[in-house]
């Protein structure tokens, strides 16, 4: 059971640049969700899925698109790099009722 | 507009000793509260949770605590030890939506 993985670990990008943050998980979760952590701002909500063919946005949302095509995998895409976007990104899953949720190990984003 | 607050952005304590996290809320809506644990360079992970309708609710040396005519729910450490330094985020369930707080660094010195 590897749980939820994310890939890349890290990631560079120019400004105006495009790139796909992967995150899948092996648990057949139902509901899964993006957040970026910024220093002394904790962990915001970007978008978030209840299960394949559903996704709703989270307190962030701008700047990011996301689809639920399967199950298991829950992509997030970045249009158009910002600085701003500069962050940690952690994927997680869990069960539908959001009793529990399981983090990925993150990915470290940087937009120069 | 911060829903979920944890006003301490740091605890130092003693090896022993109890730690005791904060965490204050605004939106009545909540019904079920989270503590997250979180090392550096890995992500956050599940400690204990709380029901809105409960006001205590404990696991090993953890123990959540829940006022809700206060707002307010802690986290009390009871030994604390040197592997609990982390950051501890607690969160808030809301729909289909977890709210964080930013999160408080506890260091436990031996």
């Amino acid at each position: 059971n590897a749980g939820v993985t994310q890939t890349p670990k890290f990631q560079v990008l120019k400004t105006g640049q495009s790139m796909t943050l992967q995150c899948a998980q092996d648990m057949n979760h139902e509901y899964m969700s993006w957040y970026r952590q910024d220093p002394g701002m904790g962990l915001r909500l970007i978008h978030y899925s209840v299960g394949a063919g559903i996704t709703d946005q989270g307190e962030v949302p701008n700047g990011y698109n996301v689809s639920r095509s399967t199950t298991e995998d829950f992509p997030l895409r970045l249009l158009s790099a910002a600085p701003s976007q500069t962050s940690v990104y952690f994927c997680a899953s869990s069960y539908r009722e959001l009793y529990e949720q399981y983090f990925g190990p993150g990915t470290r984003l940087t937009v120069t | 507009d911060q829903q979920v607050k944890q006003n301490s952005p740091s605890l130092s304590v003693q090896e022993g000793r109890i730690s005791i996290l904060n965490c204050d809320y605004t939106n009545s809506m909540f019904d079920y509260f989270l503590w997250y644990k979180k090392y550096p360079a890995e992500g956050p992970t599940f400690l204990i949770s709380i029901s809105s309708i409960k006001d205590k609710n404990e696991d090993g040396r953890f123990t959540v605590f829940l006022n809700k005519s206060a707002k307010h729910l802690s986290l009390h450490i009871v030994p604390s030890q040197p592997g609990d330094s982390a950051v501890y985020f607690c969160a808030a369930r809301y729909g289909n939506k977890l709210v964080f707080g930013a999160g408080t660094i506890l260091r436990v010195k031996s």
